[in-house]
């Protein structure tokens, strides 16, 4: 079975600096997908980046870029130029790429709560 | 266009009570998934719906949860008797059909449940 861990129950960084959350998960497929996931307090969860392993150049969107290392089986994600909304709990998922089925279900780490400071 | 809902946001009950729990996915969505997030661990995974019919149930905890989609569009899960170690947040998510490689789960915000 596929495992996401998190190692970093939470971090802090201050407003304009540069986080990195680190991600690592265990899997014998060769084919699939990751996630992070941003939950701000009191608010559902929104997609933040994802990247397809197949795919060899890490996923960008914005400010968030990921650090995949799929030899390592590592997924980290880093915030540049952290601003105050980037407080939230942040998720790691792993899917499946299912060929001729249907089920993507998400597995999940146990996340990482970020705070930004003024 | 409206998000996924979930209805209540917060449920406190008594053990041994009954509570239902609704989702309504984005209109179109035919996945529906069922996730619960237990204090301090990880999200796991419930079930998933296809439409209406179940695709996979096999995070289902136990035979005291029940969900239905009936006309695959809304969705419930139904604890009934429910017990502490219920408690938790249970997320919904919904995902259009047919694009897997580019699909994207979008989340409701939750509902808090609380056994006492």
């Amino acid at each position: 079975a596929q495992t996401v861990t998190q190692s970093q129950p939470e971090m802090s960084v201050q407003e304009a600096e540069t986080v990195t959350l680190s991600c690592t998960y265990d899997t014998s497929e060769s084919d699939y997908y990751l996630f992070w996931y941003k939950q701000p307090p009191s608010r559902q969860m929104i997609l933040v980046i994802r990247q397809e392993a197949y795919k060899q150049q890490n996923a960008t969107e914005n400010r968030f870029s990921v650090n995949f290392q799929k030899a390592a089986k590592s997924f980290s994600l880093k915030i540049s130029d952290s601003q105050l909304g980037d407080a939230a709990m942040y998720f790691c998922a792993y899917r499946r790429q299912n060929s001729g089925g249907s089920n993507y279900k998400l597995t999940f780490g146990k996340g990482t709560l970020l705070t930004v400071n003024p | 266009e409206a998000g996924v809902t979930q209805f209540p946001s917060h449920s406190v009950i008594e053990k041994g009570q009954t509570v239902t729990l609704r989702c309504d996915p984005i209109s179109g969505h035919d996945n529906l998934y069922w996730y619960r997030r237990v204090m301090g661990k990880e999200i796991k995974f419930l079930l998933h719906f296809v439409k209406e019919s179940k695709q996979d149930e096999s995070g289902m905890p136990n035979n005291r949860f029940l969900a239905e989609r009936t006309g695959g569009t809304y969705s419930t899960l139904k604890v009934q008797p429910a017990e502490l170690e219920d408690s938790g947040v249970y997320f919904c998510a919904s995902s259009p059909r047919g694009r897997p490689r580019v699909e994207t789960q979008y989340f409701g915000p939750g509902t808090r449940l609380l056994v006492l």
